[in-house]
């Protein structure tokens, strides 16, 4: 199975502030990578798919990029709304594994 | 749109317990679907996915043998039957759906408590 590694485990950041957080993949995905956003007692909202796309109703400040191994979502401007745990995910070999997570506080 | 998960609970290390979860409001005819469960103060593991049309299924190691995924897409409607269970399958469940069977997961259930313990 595909091992994600997710750095750092914590970003510590404020407002207004740039967030570049990282995940590596033990194999190459071929771009099949997703992030997710998921805040205390909801449910895991998807951001980005396919290493680039934003899902529907997503802002343009959630940057995805990447290739073969190493991925990247950059939140270019902190909104208070962002503080979160991130999570990525691979769909390109059975079964789909998730990173574990990095959180990001204030 | 919504996917609604029911039949969550305390069960005792060896028992069953079914879970459901009811799509509405989607405008695609055809979704594939998934459960992800998140143990307490865990990340996310994937467990179970199966095709739009019902006749692929897929386990991850951990259940498989024990869980079954089933679908009735007639009301859109997927099951999880959860039989012999351990206490480390005590997590919220979620329901996913998603364009590609091994796909990422664009909508999600408000999850629902499983709590395995004597």
């Amino acid at each position: 199975e595909i091992v994600l590694t997710q750095s750092p485990a914590t970003l510590s950041l404020s407002p207004g502030e740039r967030a570049t957080l990282s995940c590596r993949a033990s194999q190459s995905l071929n771009g099949f990578l997703a992030w997710y956003q998921q805040k205390p007692g909801q449910a895991p909202r998807l951001l980005i798919y396919d290493t680039s796309n934003r899902a529907t109703d997503i802002p343009a400040r959630f940057i995805g990029s990447g290739s073969w191994t190493d991925f990247t979502l950059t939140i270019t401007s902190l909104e208070p709304e962002d503080f979160a745990i991130y999570y990525c995910q691979q769909r390109y070999s059975w079964p789909p594994t998730f990173g574990p997570g990095t959180t990001v506080d204030v | 749109e919504q996917l609604l998960e029911s039949g969550g609970g305390l069960v005792q290390p060896g028992g069953s317990l079914r879970l459901s979860c009811e799509a509405s409001g989607f405008s695609e005819s055809n979704f594939a679907m998934a459960w992800v469960r998140q143990g307490p103060g865990k990340g996310l593991e994937w467990v179970s996915s199966i095709s739009s049309s019902g006749a692929n299924t897929y386990y991850a190691d951990s259940v498989k043998g024990r869980f079954t995924v089933s679908g009735d897409y007639a009301g859109r409607s997927i099951y999880l039957q959860m039989n012999n269970l351990r206490t480390e399958d005590t997590a919220v469940y979620f329901c996913a759906k998603g364009l590609y069977t091994r796909g990422h997961f664009d909508s999600w259930g408000q999850g629902i408590l499983v709590t395995v313990s004597s």
